[in-house]
């Protein structure tokens, strides 16, 4: 089993559609998770940071963890063409500078007109 | 947000050759940074940390001799790939962290190296 389980998709929604983006760990020590977004031949753009349970709002991006269940989710309000794009999760179980990223394997959204 | 650079951003090279790769954060600085490759729709699989005035760390599996780091600066660390075979073809990938409040370190990617091989 992987430590972190997440959907590869493609998920494809219309232009304006509420997006749910989940991840799913097994490793308890987690506790800080993060959402990166990745272009097409681009680089990870750090999206949201969540440090343990909670909610965690950035304009039309809003993170949930719920670290009881191991799951955590991005949700993006009013979808556009622009969000089309791989969404990773990552997590670690510290921060400082030794602290290794663990991530998902990527969810591929495409937002239609 | 932070701004990580790599160079180049693609670079072709014939097989058996050394190719070497630059991270830089250009608005912060860095005493450690990572090394990512990602094959086609995967996952960046971490290959090593970096860490400034030191060895690198490597993960298992990820051969040392082969992939040469060097963090020679706060705002710098390079990835040699010597002597290159088609299968290190990839999309290699440098993370830098950046210290934050509240001891929240956050780790910002570069823009990555398209590797080929021929």
């Amino acid at each position: 089993q992987k430590e972190v389980e997440q959907d590869p998709g493609p998920l494809s929604v219309p232009e304006g559609a509420i997006v749910s983006l989940n991840c799913t760990y097994s490793n308890s020590a987690f506790q800080y998770f993060m959402w990166y977004r990745q272009y097409s031949r681009k680089g990870p753009e750090l999206l949201m940071y969540t440090y343990s349970s909670g909610n965690k709002e950035d304009g039309r991006f809003t993170a949930q963890v719920d670290k009881s269940s191991k799951y955590i989710s991005l949700f993006i309000r009013d979808s556009q063409p622009s969000d089309s794009a791989t969404y990773l999760c990552a997590m670690s179980g510290r921060t400082g500078t030794a602290s290794k990223l663990t991530f998902g394997t990527g969810t591929r959204l495409q937002v239609t007109l | 947000g932070a701004v990580v650079s790599q160079h180049p951003s693609r670079v072709i090279c014939k097989s058996g050759t050394s190719v070497k790769i630059e991270c830089r954060s250009l608005d912060f600085q860095a005493t450690t940074m990572f090394w990512y490759r990602q094959f086609p729709k995967q996952s960046l699989m971490l290959m090593a940390t970096s860490n400034e005035g030191s060895k690198a760390t490597y993960e298992q599996g990820v051969e040392k001799d082969k992939f040469l780091i060097n963090h020679a600066s706060l705002t710098l660390s390079t990835l040699t790939v010597t002597s290159a075979h088609p299968e290190d073809s990839s999309f290699y990938i440098c993370s830098a962290n950046r210290p934050g409040l509240d001891n929240t370190d956050t780790q910002y990617f570069g823009p990555g190296t398209r590797l080929t091989v021929l």
